[in-house]
């Protein structure tokens, strides 16, 4: 099982950036994902869920803002973050959750997103 | 939302040593069919968090049988019986027993002294 994040970076206040999770190594159609982020020097704060069937969730510090999508053909998540806040600058990570005990089970290595003028 | 409450917040030991962590949650973390969705992670530093135990006391594969977790309801505990260098980092306990939203522990550091 192997998650890689991709897409972070510095951006503005007020601007758009969107995150990307290749899956490898499972069959990615069959499992729910999560994004989750961390702040610098802070714990771990869910942020998004998106089912196999693509029913989606959001975290309400995020909802109307981020968008949490996934393209099975091409095994990979996506978060949009748009209307981008200081206080959104964190590591990203995505997660697979395994079904039967709805635990977060692989974690990717994270994408970091700064959000500063 | 669950508000899930670890201590202590640093934990000191040594090589060898025994040590335990506490959760505890603001509501009752049993679902209403049956199982509980209580969950522990290591984050070792500059590391992506790792799963250690599942449903409260379920070992991952893969995972040192040092590691022991416990506890039912609202209160929940993770013991290592023998730290070893490769297990300090920060622990977070999870729950998905009322979730969404799914909420983490505030973390314990653990260290050596």
């Amino acid at each position: 099982v192997q998650l890689v994040e991709s897409g972070g970076g510095l951006v503005q206040p007020g601007k758009s950036l969107k995150l990307s999770c290749s899956a490898s190594g499972f069959t990615f159609s069959s499992y729910g994902m999560h994004w989750i982020r961390q702040a610098p020097g802070k714990g771990l704060d869910w942020v998004a869920y998106i089912s196999s069937s693509s029913g989606t969730v959001y975290a309400d510090a995020v909802k109307g803002r981020f968008t949490i999508s996934r393209d099975n053909a091409k095994n990979t998540l996506y978060l949009q973050l748009n209307s981008l806040k200081s206080e959104d600058t964190a590591i990203y990570y995505c997660a697979r959750r395994r079904a039967r005990e709805g635990v977060m089970d692989a974690w990717g290595q994270g994408a970091s997103v700064t959000v500063s003028s | 939302d669950v508000v899930l409450t670890q201590t202590p917040p640093t934990l000191s030991a040594t090589i060898g040593q025994s040590v335990s962590i506490s959760c505890r949650s603001s509501q009752s973390l049993l679902h209403s069919n049956g199982n509980t969705y209580l969950h522990w992670l290591l984050q070792r530093p500059g590391q992506s968090p790792q799963l250690l135990i599942y449903s409260v006391s379920r070992l991952e594969s893969g995972v040192p049988n040092r590691f022991s977790g416990s506890g039912s309801g609202t209160d929940f505990t993770l013991k290592i019986s023998g730290v070893e260098a490769e297990d300090l980092g920060v622990y977070y306990c999870v729950q998905g027993t009322h979730a969404p939203p799914w909420t983490f522990g505030g973390g314990t550091k653990l260290e050596l002294k």
